[in-house]
């Protein structure tokens, strides 16, 4: 079935430990996005990605890394230097080029600090 | 800026009421897009429409219908006859143009509590 797909469900990062969530899609989409969610204040844009080899940060990016060194599969790393990571994280893609697509996601991952 | 608002934080009704859930949005776009999204407790947000800025027709799928208003900014969002299914969480969101509309600025959320 085609869908995206998130990994752990669950994950637990200790102090000044980095953690990468990851995010796999077979819809042959181009454009791949990562979300947190807190209680309260929506969705924010933490990285997308439009293509292949390329990234712009969204409107929270520190303390985050990402990488898309192929088309399926966007991870993202929660460093040591986010210093409140506990949130809802939520992966996305669309098809490019397209204005008028949609941006689907997957089920999430629930990061905690232990 | 873009702004989506969401005013109502959390609203609870009785199965059967109808309900409707409110979007009020800011931009500078002439062409600009529209979604909801449907947040149930597992988590996943579930699409449920699309809407461009030249198309002011309102739209009805099953119990859901959607009233768009370019002249007050707002995209509101009705259920009829409402059912405890419909719990969740519902957001608007609106393209930004400034990432080629590849992004999307969404409000906080409306919370939907549908009881027996």
């Amino acid at each position: 079935d085609g869908g995206i797909t998130q990994s752990p469900k669950y994950l637990f990062r200790k102090e000044g430990q980095n953690v990468t969530l990851s995010c796999e899609q077979n819809l042959n989409h181009d454009a791949m996005y990562w979300y947190r969610q807190d209680p309260g204040q929506g969705l924010r844009l933490i990285y997308y990605s439009q293509i292949v080899n390329d990234f712009q940060k969204g409107d929270i990016a520190e303390g985050y890394s990402v990488s898309r060194e192929k088309k399926e599969s966007f991870p993202l790393t929660v460093t040591s230097a986010q210093k409140n990571p506990t949130a809802f994280y939520l992966c996305a893609s669309r098809t490019s080029g397209v204005a008028r697509e949609t941006q689907y996601f997957g089920p999430g991952t629930r990061l905690l600090v232990l | 800026a873009q702004k989506v608002t969401q005013a109502q934080t959390e609203i609870s009704v009785v199965e059967k009421e109808d309900v409707t859930l409110d979007c009020v949005y800011e931009t500078r776009d002439t062409t600009y897009y529209l979604f909801w999204y449907k947040q149930p407790p597992s988590g996943e947000l579930v699409f449920l429409i699309r809407r461009n800025s030249f198309d002011e027709q309102n739209e009805i799928s099953g119990r859901y219908s959607w009233n768009f208003q370019k002249s007050t900014s707002s995209f509101n969002f009705t259920i009829t006859a409402s059912q405890v299914v419909d719990s969740a969480v519902y957001f608007c969101a609106l393209s930004d143009s400034n990432s080629g509309y590849s992004t999307l600025t969404f409000g906080k959320g409306t919370m939907l509590l549908v009881s027996p």
